[in-house]
């Protein structure tokens, strides 16, 4: 069946250092990948998107990275901040058309932690 | 604009009972999905609704169902409650469009006891 999953479940940096959280996926017909940040209490919350046919996409102190060959995605943060600590997920997505299914395909989650 | 909004935010039922939960979108979306977030299962989907029709649904037993109002408001059901069915309820809406984004609402979590 589909599964997206997470390499680590616990990943603890030092504040100032880069993160780097990775995802494996087995659907390879995903159209494209988002990652989510949870804080505690809170909903997942969009971080940065990559579509099937890009391998690298940059947002704010964020980076993702596709390799389709062996299917798998990282997220990168750099210069980690005590803020970034949180539950990251990846998800994967399908598109019909010109419409999203309205299903995501989430990982099991890594929480980072930030050391001061 | 105001986020997604889910009510209630806590709940706690008796096995046996229903529960109602509801999900007020980003105003203009008309896609609203709903999921269940457990420690063990991690986030898995319920099922999605746009235009008031359900358009995709996951692998859960029929006392778990939904609907849409013509205001793009969504509510979902829960018949005779397991203490399984303890969780982090998710709603979140889209445009529905391509690879448009979903925005997550806070949750509402149901206790079964």
């Amino acid at each position: 069946g589909e599964s997206v999953g997470l390499h680590l479940p616990t990943l603890s940096v030092q504040e100032g250092d880069n993160s780097i959280i990775n995802c494996a996926y087995s659907n390879s017909a995903s159209d494209y990948f988002i990652w989510y940040k949870q804080e505690s209490g809170k909903g997942p919350q969009f971080i940065i998107d990559i579509r099937s046919n890009m391998d690298k996409r940059q947002g704010q102190r964020v980076t993702v990275l596709l390799n389709k060959t062996v299917k798998h995605l990282s997220l990168q943060i750099a210069a980690t901040q005590p803020g970034d600590s949180a539950v990251y997920f990846c998800a994967e997505g399908r598109i019909h058309g010109s419409s999203n299914t309205g299903k995501l395909i989430f990982g099991q989650g890594t929480t980072l932690q930030v050391k001061p | 604009k105001a986020g997604v909004t889910q009510t209630p935010r806590y709940l706690i039922k008796t096995r046996g009972q229903q529960v109602t939960l509801s999900c007020s979108p980003i105003s203009g979306h008309r896609s609203v999905s709903w999921y269940q977030q457990t420690p063990g299962q991690g986030l898995q989907f319920l099922f999605e609704y746009f235009s008031e029709t359900q358009r995709n649904k996951g692998n859960f037993p029929g006392r778990f169902s939904g609907r849409q109002f013509s205001n793009s408001r969504s509510e979902m059901n829960v018949s005779t409650l397991e203490l399984g069915d303890s969780a982090l309820y998710l709603c979140a809406s889209s445009t529905g469009q391509g690879a448009d984004g979903y925005t997550f609402g806070s949750g509402t979590r149901l206790t079964v006891v």
